[in-house]
């Protein structure tokens, strides 16, 4: 079946503008997670969702940043005012169940760079 | 929250030589030890898990052991191949934090003709 998508694959934006990045779970997966990936580094995660609530949005770095489920599939990472130091990798990955430790499917992820 | 740190940062073996991969964590009550591989440009691949009920888990030429009383984890690559350079990412989690995975920072793996 189809596996996690990301739109878009690149996005390129300029000091200051808002971003939207979008995350297609696998179907059927109650769990979604976002996380960061700055070159050369590991994978810092920012928001776990199960179902269309998020009970974990402790990795969020700032209140510039927001997320949101709707009809516990898609899921929609916002980054307001974007800096310099937004530029990354977004990832997203989805589980069959959250709260217990099942295998995370991770998307192929957005590249992110403000300039 | 869970600190993992991993280590080497970059590792070069020769092609058939093993190749070992160490992680440390903090929590002790993380319960769930994954071990993802990431070739350049792609998503990160999971190849192995150990839950905290075992010691030892084997996967063909692959292996992971986990000490929890040092908290610490290791990925043993045997017969290494061309195709196993990437970059490898331990992580850690537990069910009282909805399973998010605290990663290390990664080994870059070159195996070398």
């Amino acid at each position: 079946g189809a596996g996690v998508s990301q739109s878009p694959s690149n996005k390129v934006t300029e000091k200051g503008k808002d971003v939207e990045l979008r995350c297609d779970p696998i179907s059927g997966h109650t769990a979604l997670y976002w996380y960061r990936q700055s070159l050369g580094q590991g994978l810092e995660f920012l928001i776990y969702f199960q179902g269309n609530s998020a009970p974990d949005k402790s990795g969020l770095p700032s209140d510039r940043f927001s997320a949101e489920r709707t009809g516990g599939s898609v899921s929609t990472l916002t980054i307001q005012r974007t800096q310099q130091e937004d530029s990354a990798v977004y990832l997203c990955a989805s589980s069959s169940q959250g709260g217990v430790a099942y295998e995370q499917y991770f998307g192929p992820g957005t590249r992110l760079t403000v300039t | 929250g869970e600190n993992v740190e991993q280590h080497p940062s970059t590792l070069s073996v020769q092609e058939g030589d093993s190749a070992v991969i160490k992680c440390t964590y903090s929590d002790s009550a993380s319960n769930y030890f994954p071990w993802y591989k990431q070739e350049l440009g792609k998503r990160p691949q999971l190849i192995i898990d150990i839950r905290s009920n075992v010691g030892e888990k084997k996967d063909q030429r692959i292996a992971v052991t986990l000490n929890k009383t040092a908290k610490h984890f290791s990925l043993h690559i045997t017969e290494t191949q061309p195709e196993d350079s990437a970059v490898y990412f331990c992580a850690a989690s537990h069910t009282g934090t909805a399973s998010k995975l605290t990663f290390g920072t990664g080994t870059r793996l070159q195996v070398t003709l």
